[in-house]
């Protein structure tokens, strides 16, 4: 099984800054099986990134995904109020798919 | 406009068994998706629980493998989750959702691009 480590577990920013969300493999994924997604309380999760640097229909222009092989980026080069949320980065790569643990973007 | 719609009992009892159907429309359930569970603990992350696809096959998260069936209803556009001997660390909000899959340039790209709303179950005597 894939294990997904995203760090930091907490990331205390500021709108208009810059974040920048990490996720690391215990072994290397496919960029075309990560995905990243954002989650906000009492919701499901809403779909961002496919293929580690593609945006879904919809999501602004702010959110970059990057990355290959066990490092992947999720970066949001200017926070607005409501990106405030948790972000999980997800493989399919294998037949058994993985989250990471998540890591909540608070305002500070 | 694909939805999903999780249905089933929000109150399982110890040991029995935790039953949940999701509604599909939109989309046929024979188009060629993966169709995944997926669960959530109270103030924790997501946990894939495992998927099946128009055939039947199925695949399952090794933790949860001895106790979990999914199963796909084609007549019904839906698709099932049976979870056996439940304890209260199987309380949860659980999300189905479809594996979708992009081609581009001779390549898929593969993700959970529509969630149902969720539902909690909880384990409780």
């Amino acid at each position: 099984e894939i294990v997904l480590t995203q760090s930091p577990g907490t990331l205390s920013l500021s709108p208009g800054e810059r974040a920048t969300l990490s996720c690391r493999a215990s072994q290397s994924v496919s960029s075309t099986h990560l995905a990243w997604y954002q989650q906000k309380p009492g919701q499901a999760p809403r779909f961002l990134i496919y293929g580690a640097s593609s945006r879904a229909t919809g999501i602004p222009d702010r959110f970059r995904g990057s990355g290959s092989g066990t490092d992947f980026t999720l970066t949001i080069s200017r926070l607005e109020p409501e990106d405030f949320a948790v972000y999980y980065c997800q493989q399919s790569g294998s037949s058994s798919r993985t989250f990471g643990q998540g890591t909540k973007l608070e305002i500070k | 406009q694909v939805q999903l719609q999780e249905s089933g009992p929000g109150l399982v009892k110890p040991s029995g068994t935790l039953s949940l159907t999701c509604a599909v429309s939109g989309v046929s359930i024979s188009s060629s998706n993966w169709w995944s569970w997926v669960r959530q603990p109270p103030g924790r992350g997501l946990e894939w629980i495992g998927e099946v696809y128009y055939t039947g096959s199925a695949n399952y998260n090794p933790s949860l493998k001895s106790r979990v069936t999914i199963a796909v209803d084609k007549s019904n556009n839906q698709f099932s989750l049976r979870l056996s001997s439940v304890t209260a660390a199987d309380t949860a909000v659980y999300y189905c959702a479809r594996l979708g899959y992009y081609y581009d340039s001779g390549t898929y790209y593969y993700s959970f691009d529509y969630w149902g709303q969720g539902t909690l179950v909880t384990v409780s005597s």
